[in-house]
């Protein structure tokens, strides 16, 4: 299948400072990627919906001045968590649509601890 | 997009077929059925999909009722690296809306 990479795996960050997270897809062009976030023994949450080259969709209750979203090119994907605290601790897991079959690959995620 | 209901868990003994049933009773006409999984603290994996057909590949086969209001995810000869959590969702192939899932324990 095809796959899709993040980076970091993990991430340590003092509070109030940002995280950059990127996402890859490495087998085909992606209009389309997808954010999530999973607290601990819950399920994954929709958080935003990327565009290549447009602005990011978010769901509602998403701060999007928090959680900035950046789709610049068709490979590539950012979050950036800014000013981060600790109840932003979180596993944050990207996916991407493949256009050919509209099936989604999704990340190995990013755990996030905020100190 | 569809809700599922799902249990939320089984278990199955290794060596025997593991089925996983879903409800989406309000799935509509352009709606497809998924299955990703997830096991501990990694992205959930692509299992199968379909529309009204049954569906099968090297990892599963997955059934879908005439009225298509549930299906049942089959995985033929379990093994304890398929113990995760299963997802099944309905969609479009726009976004992938999760649920609680099903624990499947794969037991020994």
């Amino acid at each position: 299948g095809a796959v899709v990479s993040q980076h970091p795996s993990r991430v340590i960050c003092k509070s109030g400072t940002s995280v950059k997270i990127e996402c890859r897809s490495l087998d085909f062009q992606a209009t389309t990627m997808f954010w999530y976030r999973q607290f601990p023994k819950q399920s994954l949450m929709l958080m935003a919906t990327s565009n290549e080259g447009s602005k990011a969709t978010y769901e509602q209750g998403v701060e999007k001045d928090k959680f900035l979203i950046n789709h610049a090119s068709l490979t590539l994907s950012t979050l950036t968590v800014t000013s981060a605290h600790p109840e932003d601790s979180s596993f944050y897991i990207c996916s991407a649509r493949d256009p050919r079959t509209y099936e989604q690959y999704f990340g190995p995620g990013t755990r996030l601890t905020v100190t | 997009d569809a809700k599922t209901t799902q249990p939320p868990s089984m278990d199955c003994a290794e060596g025997r077929a593991a089925n996983l049933p879903c409800n989406h009773s309000t799935i509509s006409g352009n709606e497809y059925v998924y299955w990703y999984r997830q096991i501990h603290s990694q992205g959930p994996q692509y299992i199968i999909h379909g529309l009204k057909n049954n569906e099968t590949n090297e990892m599963a086969s997955l059934i879908i009722t005439e009225d298509r209001k549930s299906s049942t995810l089959i995985l033929p000869h379990a093994t304890l690296r398929d113990t995760a959590v299963y997802y099944c969702i309905v969609g479009n192939g726009n976004k992938l809306v999760f649920g609680a899932g099903t624990i499947l324990r794969v037991k020994s």
